[in-house]
């Protein structure tokens, strides 16, 4: 499967505890992009990168969360001290650069769950 | 502030009725207004823009600026077209999709 790739696929963590996922993009595609989903609501934009250059973050994008991409490849989401409000899904999306057409290649996501 | 609004969560028709899928949008540039669509176990994914003006699997939607929505509409509804919409909108030169709250269509046999 040649799409974006997430894992894992779901987590279930204790309140406070740090959680990481990775996204893989399409290969070449230089842009990516985080969004979190919360259940009965659409998909809501956290940040964007171009290549390793992060442009853009959300104001949902609190101190606690941080997203990097070192290598202009894959990515991290990074979620530190979780809260009950934090379980959601995390999408991760990528298109390439040279044209913006608003399509967006989505990963399957991952599921996070605060208990 | 960019926002779009689907006001129905759940719509239910026959096979081979009508459908449309209401959505409204708040924005004071040029839109980019697209649909995205969730089959069951599947990946979201664009089903189409209204810069491109074309009938993807029989589905169709025209931006109305004076109204300020873009319903996506099929003649004749199919048991495959089952799934979640979402409408999304984009100003231009942006990056971001903004999404709205989304439509989970069923179709009855």
């Amino acid at each position: 499967d040649t799409g974006v790739s997430q894992n894992p696929r779901h987590k279930i963590t204790k309140r406070g505890q740090n959680v990481t996922f990775r996204c893989d993009p399409i290969s070449e595609h230089n842009r990516l992009y985080w969004y979190r989903q919360t259940l009965g609501q659409g998909p809501e934009f956290l940040t964007y990168f171009q290549n390793e250059a992060q442009l853009e973050k959300s104001r949902l994008l609190s101190d606690r969360f941080s997203a990097e991409r070192p290598k202009g490849s894959f990515s991290t989401l990074e979620i530190q001290r979780t809260e009950q409000g934090d379980s959601a899904m995390y999408l991760c999306a990528s298109r390439p650069g040279q044209m913006n057409t608003g399509e967006l290649f989505f990963g399957e996501g991952s599921r996070l769950t605060v208990l | 502030a960019q926002r779009v609004t689907q006001p129905e969560k759940l719509l239910s028709v026959f096979k081979g009725a009508p459908v449309e899928l209401k959505c409204n949008y708040s924005y004071s540039g040029s839109p980019e207004l697209f649909w995205y669509v969730q089959y069951s176990r599947q990946r979201l994914q664009l089903l189409l823009r209204h810069i491109s003006r074309e009938s993807i699997k029989g589905f169709t939607a025209d931006l109305n600026k004076g109204e300020t929505s873009f319903h996506l509409k099929k003649p004749f509804a199919q048991e495959e077209d089952s799934a979640m919409y979402y409408c999304a909108l984009s100003s231009q030169g942006a990056q971001k999709l903004v999404f709205g709250q989304g439509t989970r269509l069923t179709i009855n046999p």
